[in-house]
């Protein structure tokens, strides 16, 4: 079964601090990844999303994911956090089909000024 | 361009009652739709998903039902709500394209059993 594990549940850091977020996938034959962002108050937005090709994928407001097939993996990253990176954040993934996403159960990110 | 509008914001509804909650597309032509539920601490969970009027996939069982009585509308319902169905309700679209094109969520409606 199709499966997303997000390891943290609720991660602090300071701004200008350094961000990953982990995200491992259990799926069978191609997958699509995506990670999704929910400010507070805003609905879910999509920050970036990998299909094929480069593994180092680049989304907006600086943010990147990098696809590591042999790890099952699809991190988030982001060298220099802001205040405003506040949000919830959920990592996604999706066969070839139009039976839409599994996600992660999300990483609350809390930036403290 | 295109848009997402869902509607109630926010519900609280004693337990037993009926819901529809409803959603609609605007800008696009035979998008794929679908329900999530957020509930805390277990993420999202997709409810139901639709290619096309009258086609209504259910991911899981529950005494929710889904319809999609046009092309841009998708409608969310249950005949006798349960307490368990309290959470946040969000509907999404995508292109219909052989393979998942990323969705676009509505802002969702906070479900409130009593």
């Amino acid at each position: 079964a199709q499966s997303v594990s997000q390891h943290n549940h609720h991660v602090i850091l300071s701004e200008a601090a350094s961000l990953e977020l982990g995200c491992n996938y259990s799926y069978g034959g191609t997958v699509n990844l995506f990670w999704y962002v929910q400010y507070p108050g805003q609905h879910l937005q999509l920050l970036l999303k990998y299909f094929s090709g480069d593994p180092l994928v680049k989304g907006i407001k600086g943010f990147e994911a990098e696809f590591i097939k042999s790890k099952f993996s699809f991190n988030l990253r982001k060298p220099s956090v802001q205040w405003s990176d506040t949000a919830e954040y959920f990592c996604a993934a999706a066969g070839g089909g139009a039976d839409g996403l599994t996600f992660g159960k999300g990483t609350h990110l809390i930036i403290q000024p | 361009s295109q848009t997402i509008h869902q509607w109630p914001a926010t519900l609280v509804q004693p337990v037993g009652s009926p819901l529809s909650l409803e959603c609609t597309v605007e800008g696009t032509s035979n998008p794929n739709l679908y329900w999530y539920r957020q509930a805390a601490g277990r993420g999202l969970q997709l409810l139901f998903y639709s290619v096309g009027i009258g086609q209504i996939s259910s991911e899981v069982p529950q005494n929710l039902s889904a319809s999609r009585p046009q092309d841009r509308q998708f409608i969310l319902s249950s005949k006798k709500l349960l307490l368990s169905d309290s959470g946040f309700y969000l509907c999404a679209w995508s292109v219909r394209t052989g393979r998942n094109s990323p969705l676009h969520f509505g802002n969702g409606t906070r479900l409130t059993v009593t």
